[in-house]
């Protein structure tokens, strides 16, 4: 099932903080995080995986809460170069899921 | 590397007309994925690999949809007879151990 984001649009000032939520109806193995520029490919950010682990970027984090098959993505300090839509993918045994995105709008 | 390559970037075509996306995954990746993105689905699955093996096609829209990989460093993606609807940017996307994956810049597919 494809995962539910929110909010599905954000604006924010340079140097604002910003919460990107990803809930799922079903039992999560890993949560991936995504960019996603206008007219280019998805870039990776971050993996959750279940147990805990987890690998990214310096100044993007997240967390995973596997019983509440949720993830939340923490963009802190905003830059202007963080405007793009963020997308959560989720893996459920051998399901890939993507959600439908939150767009990001960093303004100056 | 590289990253992963796609060919090619843009397709125009006429509708009824056979279609055929190229991937090459990143040396080493074992998972292969195929995506379509449009405004109005967002980004979907259409089909994945497992060692050149497809795992999971229940995405794949419908006959006229067809992947293969012959082998680790070449997929392709065939769309026969193409239809105005399929218009859509085909990403393909490759990854080590289904953990984080790499996306190829895409082919923007029209059908006119």
């Amino acid at each position: 099932q494809q995962p539910v984001q929110s909010p599905q649009a954000v604006i924010l000032r340079e140097g604002e903080d910003a919460v990107i939520n990803c809930s799922s109806s079903k039992a999560l193995y890993s949560v991936h995080w995504y960019r996603q520029k206008h007219g280019e490919a998805p870039v990776f950010l971050m993996i959750l995986l279940k147990g805990g682990e987890q690998k990214g970027h310096e100044k993007i984090s997240a967390s995973f809460n596997e019983k509440k098959q949720q993830s939340s993505l923490y963009l802190t300090a905003s830059q202007l170069s963080y405007s793009g839509t963020y997308f959560c993918g989720t893996r459920n045994l051998n399901k890939f899921y993507f959600g439908s995105g939150t767009k990001l709008n960093v303004k100056p | 590397d590289a990253g992963v390559i796609q060919s090619p970037r843009h397709e125009v075509t006429e509708m009824g007309q056979e279609v055929t996306l190229r991937c090459k995954p990143i040396s080493g990746h074992d998972y292969l994925f195929w995506y379509r993105q449009t405004m109005m689905r967002g980004l979907e699955l259409l089909i994945y690999f497992n060692n050149n093996v497809p795992i999971d096609d229940s995405g794949m829209p419908e006959d006229r949809f067809s992947a293969k990989m012959p082998n680790a460093s070449f997929s392709t993606l065939k769309i026969q007879p193409s239809e105005p609807r399929d218009s859509a940017v085909y990403f393909c996307a490759s990854s080590l151990s289904s953990y984080e994956q790499y996306f190829g810049p895409g082919t923007r597919l029209t059908v006119t």
